[in-house]
């Protein structure tokens, strides 16, 4: 059974701070990755997608990579803002199954 | 503006009462789904939907029920059977290209 981990489970940075956060999976028959925010009592935003065949893929100051065999994804966040404090939650995914979500990383970026 | 849309924000009930939560979508996807999310552990899923008039349990589904007539709406109940009905609902759905989109969720608070 797949399961999902995300490390570390909080994090505090100051403004201006470049950041990793890291999602792990024990199943590495993934067939795509998805990188999500949510906001305090708000639903989930869809930041990055990655396919199975890709390594990484990238938006504005975020970058998402994705090394299958070692079963772990990380999410680059360039340039920390305020803006950017919220929990940041993977979601892995195999051919016609369901999404499997990490517990998230709780980000405070402090002004 | 395409997108999910849940209604209400926010519900409160007595205890063994129904309740009724709405989900519509306009993206034209056929498959949608029922998360139920409770503080500190991840997303847990309730039911889905991979087209219309079919649907299949999820991890959690005692106590819960859905209904998909349309492509556009997948309504779930929480039933007098769940034990433990209080929760933040998030409803979703998901394009071809395995991508999933989220509503704003509907926080319910059962006394």
């Amino acid at each position: 059974k797949q399961e999902v981990t995300q490390i570390p489970a909080a994090l505090s940075v100051p403004e201006g701070e470049n950041l990793v956060l890291n999602c792990s999976f024990t199943d590495s028959a993934i067939y795509n990755l998805q990188w999500f925010r949510q906001d305090p009592g708000k639903g989930l935003t869809s930041l990055l997608l990655i396919q199975s065949s890709q390594r990484e893929q990238t938006s504005g100051r975020l970058n998402a990579s994705l090394d299958k065999s070692s079963g772990r994804s990380t999410l680059y966040i360039a340039a920390s803002q305020p803006g950017d404090s919220a929990t940041y939650l993977c979601a892995v995914s195999h051919y016609g199954q369901n999404f499997v979500f990490g517990p998230g990383t709780r980000l405070s970026v402090l002004p | 503006d395409g997108g999910i849309t849940q209604s209400p924000k926010y519900l409160f009930r007595k205890e063994g009462q129904n309740v009724t939560l709405s989900c519509e979508q306009n993206l034209n996807h056929d498959a949608m789904y029922w998360y139920r999310q409770d503080p500190g552990q991840g997303l847990r899923l309730i039911y889905y939907s991979q087209i219309v008039n079919d649907f299949q349990k999820g991890d959690i589904a005692e106590g819960y029920s859905v209904s998909r007539e349309k492509k556009e709406s997948f309504p779930l109940t929480v039933t007098s059977a769940q034990k433990n009905p209080t929760a933040f609902y998030l409803c979703a759905s998901r394009n071809r290209a395995n991508e999933q989109y989220f509503g704003p969720g509907t926080r319910l608070t059962v006394t």
